[in-house]
């Protein structure tokens, strides 16, 4: 089973700089089948970049992704009020390789 | 619009029996494969199980396999989790989620039930 670990566990930063998530694999991911997901506190997760780079339908682009193999990047730009909430990292392609970083909090500073 | 709309969530004591609903709506429903996640209070995400769209695979977490099962009705556009011999460790909200590209990419999420297994 591939691990996933995201770092830093919390992020604290302020409205308008730029925020950079990491996911380190213990494999390396296929196909560059590494997605993040963003959840609000009281909200469900909402697809943010899959493919490790391509974002979802109505993402803005402040949200960006890159990486391959066993090393993947997510980078919110320039920070709206909105995007602080946790983030998580998922490595996908097959029903039994399909888990789950330990989540990133992006706070306030 | 899609949307996707869990019920069945309550408290169970250990060792009972609760079976979870999902009913989707906004997509054709039987073109998808679906998927069951849950999040324990305060924790990460994890993966439950998923049917294929004709419901003739299915596949579970290894923490969950024996004890849950998965399935759905096309004809209802509902997707189901019968879970069994339940533990205080299955407490968790349960989201019901549809796959976007039969990788098990989860492009929309239901809003959970919580299901609670308490003495």
């Amino acid at each position: 089973e591939i691990v996933l670990t995201q770092s830093p566990g919390t992020l604290s930063l302020s409205p308008g700089e730029r925020a950079t998530l990491s996911c380190r694999a213990s494999q390396s991911v296929s196909s560059s089948y590494l997605a993040w997901y963003q959840q609000k506190p009281g909200q469900a997760p909402r697809l943010l970049i899959y493919g490790a780079s391509s974002r979802a339908t109505g993402i803005p682009d402040r949200f960006s992704g890159s990486g391959s193999g066993t090393d993947f990047t997510l980078t919110i730009s320039r920070l709206e009020p909105e995007d602080f909430a946790v983030y998580y990292c998922q490595q996908y392609g097959s029903p039994t390789e399909n888990t789950f970083g330990q989540g990133t909090k992006l706070e306030i500073k | 619009e899609v949307q996707l709309v869990e019920s069945g969530g309550v408290v169970v004591q250990p060792g009972g029996s609760l079976r979870l609903s999902c009913a989707a709506s906004g997509f054709t429903f039987d073109d998808y494969t679906m998927h069951w996640v849950r999040q324990a209070p305060g924790k990460g995400l994890e993966w439950v199980s998923l049917i294929s769209w004709d419901g003739a695979s299915t596949y579970y977490a290894d923490s969950v396999k024996g004890r849950f099962t998965i399935s759905r009705d096309n004809s209802k556009n509902s997707l189901y989790l019968q879970m069994n011999s339940l533990r205080t460790e299955d407490t968790a909200l349960y989201y019901c989620a549809k796959d976007g590209s039969s990788s098990s990419l989860f492009d929309y999420w239901g809003q959970g039930t919580l299901v609670t297994v308490s003495s």
